[in-house]
């Protein structure tokens, strides 16, 4: 158990649509990571929130989108959902952002896109 | 980012121990050496981390080679539990974003 929880655990969309994901980071973390993972591969860093401020982006288009509220927690928003959006989602928290520090995932949400 | 790299499978015996190399002759002197496993249907789940000196845990040892280019995770007996992805991932100082590769896919033989 790390403490991060993220719903759904499985859901599915079809193409064109939105998508809504969320996560509860560990009591006391203020840093919140999003990963995708497509199946066979490593995860993907997508975006990161640092007390609710955009804190550095991987290689993702601008219709991924994030948000963290004040309790820490956070959402990715997936807009015109397109087939290969199919992948688990994956939340990380840790208590600062700095590397020498424990990253805690969740156990992801896993999106099907048809 | 420095990159690393990994073989992609290794297999073991259960009860014996296991070396999972890393190489990483990029990295910087402020680059922190990180290990994550993932088991089948879970997300990665956090197993040690170091800077430079060898690093001990109730999962594992991390072995850094003096020059830093390579480290090694050992695991002292293998179970079953075990077999999952392991990634070898560096992180600067100023930073927690991981840069995953492909890792290594251990098995675990009964």
């Amino acid at each position: 158990e790390t403490g991060v929880t993220q719903s759904p655990t499985h859901l599915i969309k079809t193409r064109g649509q939105q998508v809504t994901l969320r996560c509860s980071s560990q009591s006391g973390h203020n840093t919140v990571s999003w990963y995708q993972q497509a199946l066979g591969q490593g995860p993907q860093f997508i975006f990161q929130y640092y007390r609710e401020e955009e804190n550095g982006r991987g290689n993702f288009p601008p219709r991924f989108s994030g948000l963290q509220f004040p309790n820490y927690s956070s959402e990715l928003n997936v807009n015109a959902l397109e087939l290969d959006d199919s992948a688990l989602y994956l939340c990380a928290s840790s208590a600062r952002v700095d590397s020498g520090n424990t990253i805690y995932f969740g156990e992801g949400s896993w999106l099907t896109v048809v | 980012d420095a990159k690393t790299t990994q073989p992609n499978s290794m297999e073991s015996n259960e009860e014996e121990p296991v070396h999972l190399p890393c190489n990483h002759s990029t990295i910087s002197g402020t680059d922190y050496i990180h290990w994550y496993r993932q088991l089948p249907s879970q997300g990665p789940e956090y197993v040690i981390h170091g800077l430079t000196s060898n690093v001990n845990n109730r999962m594992a040892s991390l072995a850094i080679a003096e020059d830093r280019k390579s480290s090694t995770l050992i695991l002292h007996r293998a179970t079953l539990r075990d077999a999952a992805v392991y990634y070898c991932i560096l992180i600067p100082y100023a930073g927690n974003m991981l840069t995953f590769g492909g890792g290594t896919r251990l098995m675990v033989k009964p």
